[in-house]
């Protein structure tokens, strides 16, 4: 059965902190691996990887991928209170993604 | 594009009742899936379509729970009798198929029901 953890499950910090989120996979014909900002509604898109190595950048986000370890990282640098969310990884084949529970991130002012 | 578009935003219903949930997805996408939201098991995917093709509803809790996508354009999630434990948030997300190198696996998402049954 496919299987996406995430951690930490929570985690509180001060603006300006840079904070890491963690996610491990382990999913049959693994294509690629996406990550998503959840505010009070709908999941929105982040980042989509399918190359290890390579890192994305937004903006003070990063993401990185590690398909012989199979996990990835998100981070976020100079945190601000606007970055305060629910972030989901989600790992997937050609065709369905399997989403972990989630990092709720609360950042404080 | 104006997204993926989902109604009603909220439904509040008592038990026994019909639920009837409605998306509509992005013009062009050609998946389409229905993911259910809780604070004890987080997003799982119901079911998913492509080309308005039924393709696995192994996600589906129980007979109560159907799912149709008579076009394109629309799908409706129905729950027959609801039961106070299908209350939930539930999400509608499409996508594109892979196909060259239009980004693949993007799954756009619709604002979700909060759905309530007393």
């Amino acid at each position: 059965e496919d299987k996406v953890v995430q951690s930490p499950l929570s985690l509180v910090v001060h603006e300006g902190d840079t904070v890491t989120l963690n996610c491990s996979y382990e999913v049959t014909n693994f294509r690629s691996l996406l990550w998503y900002k959840q505010e009070k509604k709908a999941p929105t898109f982040l980042f989509m990887l399918t190359s290890s190595g390579i890192e994305k950048k937004s903006g003070r986000l990063s993401s990185i991928l590690d398909k012989k370890e199979l996990f990835s990282i998100l981070n976020i640098t100079a945190t601000q209170t606007g970055d305060s969310a629910v972030y989901l990884c989600a790992a997937g084949s050609a065709r369905q993604l399997t989403f972990g529970s989630g990092t709720q991130l609360t950042v404080l002012p | 594009d104006a997204g993926v578009i989902q109604s009603p935003r909220h439904e509040v219903t008592e038990m026994g009742q019909e639920v009837t949930l409605r998306c509509k997805p992005i013009s062009g996408h050609d998946y389409l899936f229905w993911y259910r939201q809780t604070m004890m098991r987080g997003l799982e995917l119901l079911i998913y379509f492509n080309n308005n093709v039924p393709i696995d509803d192994s996600g589906m809790p129980e007979d109560r729970f159907s799912a149709k996508m008579p076009n394109a354009s629309f799908s409706t999630l129905k729950i027959q009798p609801s039961e106070p434990r299908d209350s939930a948030v539930y999400f509608c997300a499409s996508s594109l198929a892979p196909r060259g190198l239009a980004p693949k696996n993007i799954q756009y998402f619709g604002a979700g029901t909060r759905l309530s049954v007393l």
